[in-house]
């Protein structure tokens, strides 16, 4: 039972224009949403969240939307730049609990000069 | 700046012989996470710990696995005897707490384990 799905295995986009990269949840208990980033032979690096009580959060060239009532949460990187090109995973934790992180299969960007 | 250190990073080993990864969390950090993430897939937590106590352990194939944090410190993740399938990347994080507010996980550079 996947209850965070990314179903993109994989996006291109041009260097300055807008990625876009989308993630999808099941489980309505989630109120805490994040994007981590990892390159190769990396561990994963906190990128933005976004609380369950917010529909928008941006921290500079990143920013993340959250549609509650779709389950569907999605993030922008604009303008894009060739530094960009990793695999990007979307997680997210329940209210209650100790804050176990569910992860999606991630979505590996690629921006091209 | 302050890093999760792992190690071994790669390891070989044939099936049915036993292996053990080694994580140091970030120094004054409480809570220390096991994720194993498959090729293709994204980590999936195997254990996590608040200090040396176990808090979740639910994933965790316990017939094979075990997980220690004696001190509270440092912490080791044994597979014995080693499966097929359990060639995957083993991702150790940590984080301050887990308590609200939402503290971040740091993640750890992973020991990627091959069983032959």
């Amino acid at each position: 039972d996947q209850q965070v799905k990314q179903n993109s295995p994989s996006l291109s986009v041009q260097e300055g224009r807008i990625s876009i990269l989308n993630c999808d949840y099941t489980n309505s208990m989630f109120d805490y949403f994040l994007w981590y980033k990892k390159y190769p032979a990396e561990g994963p690096t906190f990128l933005i969240s976004i609380s369950s009580i917010k529909d928008k959060n941006e921290d500079g060239r990143f920013t993340v939307f959250l549609n509650k009532s779709a389950k569907h949460l999605s993030l922008h990187i604009v303008p894009s730049q060739p530094g960009d090109s990793a695999v990007y995973f979307c997680a997210a934790s329940e209210i209650q609990g100790a804050q176990k992180l569910v992860f999606g299969q991630g979505t590996r960007l690629t921006i091209n000069p | 700046e302050a890093e999760v250190a792992q190690s071994p990073r790669y390891k070989i080993t044939e099936k049915s012989q036993a292996v053990a990864f080694w994580c140091d969390p970030i120094s004054g950090h409480a809570t220390l996470y096991w994720y194993r993430q498959i090729l293709g897939q994204g980590p999936e937590l195997l254990v996590q710990f608040q200090d040396e106590s176990v808090v979740d352990d639910s994933q965790l194939p316990k017939d094979r696995f075990s997980a220690e944090r004696l001190k509270g410190v440092d912490s080791t993740l044994k597979i014995q005897p080693a499966e097929l399938g359990d060639s995957a990347m083993y991702l150790c994080a940590s984080s301050t707490g887990w308590t609200r507010p939402r503290p971040e996980q740091f993640f750890g550079p992973g020991t990627r384990l091959t069983v032959l």
